[in-house]
């Protein structure tokens, strides 16, 4: 298995403002991803965080809104840039665990703009 | 797009079963049926995940058709703490680590 910390876990931002969000493993991952659930709604893919490259988008995500990084394989952020209300959400970190291609998923990061 | 279809929401008495059910009419003969569950404001838990069989764990049994089309989920004796929104996906097993694709999933209520 894997244990992930997300921080922070939730936060009230203003509108305009940006905010990143860190998710830290407790152990080496390949692959992590980056999901956000809007309230009410499932969860919808952002982008794969690569280690040493640039970060896989998902249509209707752009790395200008959403940057990303991926320094090593433990850690990644994602930054949610210039935020308006529509952006209030839940963002959610997973990565694979490669011996069982189990997927686990961090506690998520709850942001309200205001 | 999501590849399977769920009933938005079911009830289930405390203590009875659970059985909630899945259709994945166009799964790939590599792709698996995963399960995960999110409890209100946490983050999604994996439950269980076949391929043909069915199987089961400490938590679950997971029953798949034969011609794989439909499979459901059962949870034996449910509880309050059962209260969740399920999500079944399907998902090529050892893929590069492919993410999940979440569809709406079943809002699943225990009632005591």
């Amino acid at each position: 298995s894997a244990v992930i910390s997300q921080k922070p876990s939730r936060d009230i931002c203003q509108r305009g403002t940006s905010l990143t969000i860190q998710c830290q493993v407790d152990s080496q991952v390949t692959m992590m991803f980056w999901y956000r659930q809007q309230p009410g709604q499932s969860l919808t893919l952002i982008a794969t965080a690569n280690q040493g490259s640039e970060a896989t988008y998902e249509s209707g995500f752009v790395i200008d809104k959403f940057p990303i990084s991926r320094p090593n394989l433990t850690f990644s952020t994602l930054t949610v840039s210039n935020m308006s209300p529509e952006d209030s959400s839940i963002y959610l970190c997973s990565v694979v665990v490669a011996d069982t291609g189990e997927l686990f998923f961090g506690e998520g990061s709850r942001l309200t703009v205001l | 797009d999501a590849k399977t279809t769920q009933p938005p929401s079911m009830d289930c008495a405390e203590g009875r079963a659970a059985n909630l059910p899945c259709n994945h009419s166009t799964i790939s003969g590599n792709e698996y049926v995963y399960w995960y569950r999110q409890i209100h404001s946490q983050g999604p838990q994996y439950i269980i995940h076949g391929l043909k069989n069915n199987e089961t764990n400490e938590m679950a049994s997971l029953i798949i058709t034969e011609d794989r089309k439909s499979s459901t989920l059962i949870l034996p004796h449910a509880t309050l703490r059962d209260t969740a929104v399920y999500y079944c996906i399907v998902r090529p097993y050892y893929s590069g680590n492919t993410p999940l694709v979440f569809g709406k999933g079943t809002r699943l209520s225990v009632i005591a």
